[in-house]
């Protein structure tokens, strides 16, 4: 498995707090994405990076940012959380090569209060 | 509006038993996506599928893509209990994914 880790596995805030999650990979793979996972929902792409400083919005983008300064980490920020951004995110991270996969890591369970 | 559409939601299967899950989307994607997950874990890959007509198997799921059609189809063979699971597809039109809302599959003894 590709060494993919987020820190905090879990975090409960309150409602207009900020909120920084960290996505670590060592695999030095170039694409890196943040996604949250919602009941009926599955997984929505918040932000991806295709390199270090290159990123890109995705489907659920507003009310988030995000940061790569480094290959092997990637920052989501939740600058003032509001509650319906309470969800499971998920980081992950993939090379460019053929095989085009997809390595999650273990979720962040973030709960705004 | 992009989607991704999966049929069933929910399935109950008894061991032994043969289904097939839909996955249907709506834009042109060259490639599509398998995942499973099991509950409150992370997703785990089973399949990318690259061209039309793509084929692949592993162990008693066996996925395929028919690109013309924007319909992929993960074949269960002889279901255990092992395999119960939610299963996600998704596909990947410029560089951003999209998945499915997934299906629950329970296999029942």
């Amino acid at each position: 498995d590709a060494g993919i880790t987020q820190s905090p596995r879990h975090k409960v805030t309150e409602t207009g707090t900020p909120v920084t999650l960290r996505c670590h990979q060592t695999e030095n793979h170039r694409y890196m994405y943040w996604y949250r996972q919602d009941p009926g929902h599955g997984l929505r792409l918040i932000h991806y990076s295709y390199g270090v400083k290159d990123t890109d919005k995705g489907e659920v983008s507003d009310g988030y940012s995000v940061s790569r300064s480094k290959t092997e980490d990637f920052l989501l920020t939740l600058e003032s959380a509001t509650s319906s951004q309470t969800s499971v995110y998920f980081c992950a991270s993939g090379s460019s090569d053929l095989s085009y996969e997809q390595y999650f890591g273990p979720g962040t369970r973030l709960t705004v209060t | 509006e992009l989607k991704v559409e999966q049929n069933p939601l929910f399935l109950s299967m008894q061991e032994g038993k043969n289904y097939t899950i839909y996955c249907n989307y709506s834009t042109t994607s060259d490639r599509l996506y398998w995942y499973r997950q099991d509950p409150g874990k992370s997703l785990e890959s089973l399949f990318v599928l690259l061209s039309n007509g793509a084929v692949k198997q592993e162990g008693r799921l066996m996925a395929s893509l028919d690109t013309k059609a924007r319909l992929s189809t993960l074949h269960i063979t002889a279901a255990v209990h092992d395999l119960s699971a939610t299963y996600f597809c998704a596909v990947e039109p410029g560089n951003q994914f999209y998945f499915g809302t997934g299906t629950s599959l329970t296999v029942i003894p």
